[in-house]
């Protein structure tokens, strides 16, 4: 079956812009998580959604980022005012249920902000 | 606090010998400890987990030993072959939903 997609595949935008990334997880995946991954560095949870609504965005990094997931299907994580700072490759996740330790992972997107 | 690291950057080792990663951790609290494989341009992909009240944990090809004691947590790989050339992360869980990863260890397969 399907895997976990992620749109775009890269994206390159100038300092101050706005970027929407998107997740399309597998099928019938309750639980969804994004992340993000510095070059070299392990994976950085951003925010999990259980269903329609984000059960932990303790991980966001400032209120620049945002993220939302009306249908409790597909996810859209928001950057507004981007940095250089935030380049990095944003991954995401889906599992059947948040009880399982098991994470399918997306391609991610790698952004870079110049 | 919550961080998970590793001993070493890189392993080098030759098909079919058998390969040791290890990694360190620092929150007791956790409930499960969990191993990775990240591939050039993929995303990561779940290999094991063990629960913290548990000290083995076999799969196929794989094994998991956590000794709670020096918080110490290691994946071995039997007959490690070509396939398993990637960077492997340790994770943990501390029973929320928030999954906090180690910095990576990459593993050379030489043929």
């Amino acid at each position: 079956g399907a895997g976990v997609s992620q749109t775009p595949s890269n994206k390159v935008t100038e300092k101050g812009k706005y970027v929407e990334l998107r997740c399309d997880p597998i099928s019938g995946h309750t639980a969804l998580y994004w992340y993000r991954q510095s070059l070299g560095q392990g994976p950085e949870f951003l925010i999990y959604f259980q269903g329609t609504g984000a059960a932990d965005d303790s991980g966001l990094p400032n209120d620049r980022f945002f993220a939302v997931r009306p249908e409790g299907s597909v996810s859209t994580l928001k950057i507004q005012r981007t940095e250089r700072g935030d380049s990095a490759v944003y991954l995401c996740a889906s599992s059947p249920d948040p009880g399982r330790n098991e994470q399918y992972f997306g391609p991610g997107t790698r952004l870079t902000v110049t | 606090g919550e961080s998970v690291g590793l001993h070493l950057p890189t392993l080098s080792v030759q098909e079919g010998d058998n390969s040791i990663i290890n990694c360190a951790y620092s929150n007791s609290a956790s409930d499960y400890f969990i191993w990775y494989k990240q591939e050039s341009g993929k995303g990561p992909q779940f290999i094991i987990d063990i629960r913290s009240n548990m000290d083995k944990r076999q799969g196929q090809r794989v094994t998991v030993l956590l000794n709670k004691t020096v918080k110490h947590l290691s994946l071995q790989i039997a007959a490690t072959q070509p396939g398993d050339s990637a960077v492997y992360f340790c994770a943990e869980n501390t029973g929320g939903f928030k999954t906090i990863f180690g910095a990576g260890t990459r593993l050379f397969v030489k043929a």
